[in-house]
């Protein structure tokens, strides 16, 4: 089945720099790819995703890449921000279910003033 | 605004004790999905639901139980909760191959 590795899973980054979290996936199949946000205390919530007929979208300071032949995507975030700070997952569709996800183990950012 | 609420936000329970989650959404999504969520292993699948009374198990269902009568309900059921069920429960709804909407979230603890 699809299996979703993400790294790092810590990142700290000074406030107003660029940070990357990248994720691989093991199924070609899957075609939806969406990252989630999980503040402290809080649900997680869709900030950014990307379907596999697309290599690149951007909203404001988020992006998302993704490279179908290497089977990994990519989240940047530029200028970052306090608010920033939180949990991010990523996350795969799987083939057979579509509406169903694996999602990768997260990667706690924390933005330094 | 989708809408996804669930029963509580801590829970205590003794071992061996039955234990009700439940999860409720207000926007006619027809899939429903429960998960856990424990530190450093994200967001696992216990069972999911693509439609009322129907139940698919998901990655970890073993010791849970779930139960969907109406479309906006999904209930998690654990059976006869174990120490090693402490974690966070989350339910999500969704409608076919889109994102997920997430419910607060009911940290569980069993004693």
């Amino acid at each position: 089945g699809e299996n979703v590795e993400q790294h790092p899973s810590t990142l700290s980054v000074q406030e107003g720099d660029s940070a990357v979290i990248k994720c691989t996936y093991s199924d070609s199949a899957s075609n939806y790819f969406p990252w989630y946000k999980q503040e402290l205390g809080k649900r997680p919530q869709l900030i950014i995703d990307i379907r596999s007929n697309v290599g690149e979208k951007k909203d404001q300071r988020i992006a998302v890449t993704l490279n179908k032949t290497a089977k990994h995507f990519s989240l940047h975030i530029t200028e970052t921000q306090p608010e920033d700070s939180a949990v991010y997952f990523c996350a795969a569709s799987l083939p057979n279910y579509g509406q169903n996800f694996v999602f990768g183990p997260g990667t706690r950012l924390s933005v330094l003033p | 605004d989708v809408k996804v609420t669930q029963s509580s936000r801590y829970l205590v329970k003794r071992t061996g004790e039955k234990v009700f989650l439940e999860c409720v959404q207000d926007m006619d999504h027809e899939n429903m999905f429960w998960y856990r969520q424990d530190p450093g292993l994200g967001l696992r699948l216990i069972y999911f639901s693509y439609d009322v009374k129907m139940k698919e198990k998901g990655d970890i269902p073993e010791g849970y139980s779930v139960s969907r009568e109406k479309k906006e309900r999904f209930s998690l059921i654990l059976e006869s909760a174990s120490t090693n069920q402490t974690s966070m429960y989350l339910c999500a709804s969704s409608l076919q191959g889109t994102e997920q909407f997430f419910g607060p979230g009911t940290r569980l603890t069993v004693l």
